[in-house]
């Protein structure tokens, strides 16, 4: 069964710090794995998409990267904004009686504080 | 430039009630799938569907009804409301039979359901 883990919950830094938030699947059997954000009372936003054949994707300040010989995913966060403070969510997605589907972490809360 | 429309926002029920939460989406996505959102359970797959007239189980189904008659609605059914249903309910939805697991989900802004 496919578990994907957060590490830390919560995390909580000065304005322009550089971070990274870490995801890590135990089942390296996945077609993608995806980075989401979600606010406060709001459903999740989709940042970066990863397919299991590329190794990174990045869009703007945002950086993710994926080794699945090890089950590990990293999103890079650079120059962090206060607007940035939210929960950071991966998934996932795998095969289940051939269907796929997406198998998703608890998050990573992020305040950056001003 | 709607994406993915659920309502109500907000919804209280008293144990044993019956209800239906709405779910539209305007992007022609084939993938439309229900999550619920528990605090230390993370998000869970209720229901989900590839296209109009077919949808199967995900990992918590008992308790609610979907079905799919068109490829914009996918509606979630509550048969007998009980307090274990209070949660946040997500829809989501994702192209599907192009780039086939390689389109991102889109989700909604919730549901957030209360039984007493």
């Amino acid at each position: 069964k496919q578990e994907v883990t957060q590490i830390p919950a919560a995390l909580s830094v000065p304005e322009g710090e550089n971070l990274v938030l870490n995801c890590s699947f135990t089942d390296s059997a996945i077609y993608n794995l995806q980075w989401f954000r979600q606010d406060p009372g709001k459903g999740l936003t989709s940042l970066l998409l990863i397919q299991s054949s590329q190794r990174e994707q990045t869009s703007g300040r945002l950086n993710a990267s994926l080794d699945k010989s090890s089950g590990r995913s990293t999103l890079y966060i650079a120059a962090s904004q206060p607007g940035d403070s939210a929960t950071y969510l991966c998934a996932v997605s795998r095969t289940q009686g051939g269907s796929e589907k997406l198998v998703f972490g608890k998050g990573t809360k992020l305040t950056v504080n001003p | 430039n709607a994406g993915v429309t659920q309502t109500p926002k907000f919804q209280v029920l008293k144990t044993g009630q019956s209800m239906t939460l709405q779910c539209a989406q305007d992007m022609n996505h084939e993938y439309m799938s229900w999550y619920r959102q528990d605090p230390g359970m993370g998000l869970r797959l209720i229901h989900y569907s590839v296209g109009a007239g077919i949808t199967d189980q995900g990992e918590v189904p008992n308790g609610y009804n979907v079905s799919r008659s068109t490829t914009e609605d996918f509606p979630l059914r509550l048969l007998s409301a009980a307090p274990s249903q209070t949660s946040v309910y997500f829809c989501a939805s994702r192209r599907y039979r192009q780039s086939s697991y390689n389109s991102p989900l889109h989700f909604g802004n919730g549901t957030r359901l209360t039984v007493t």
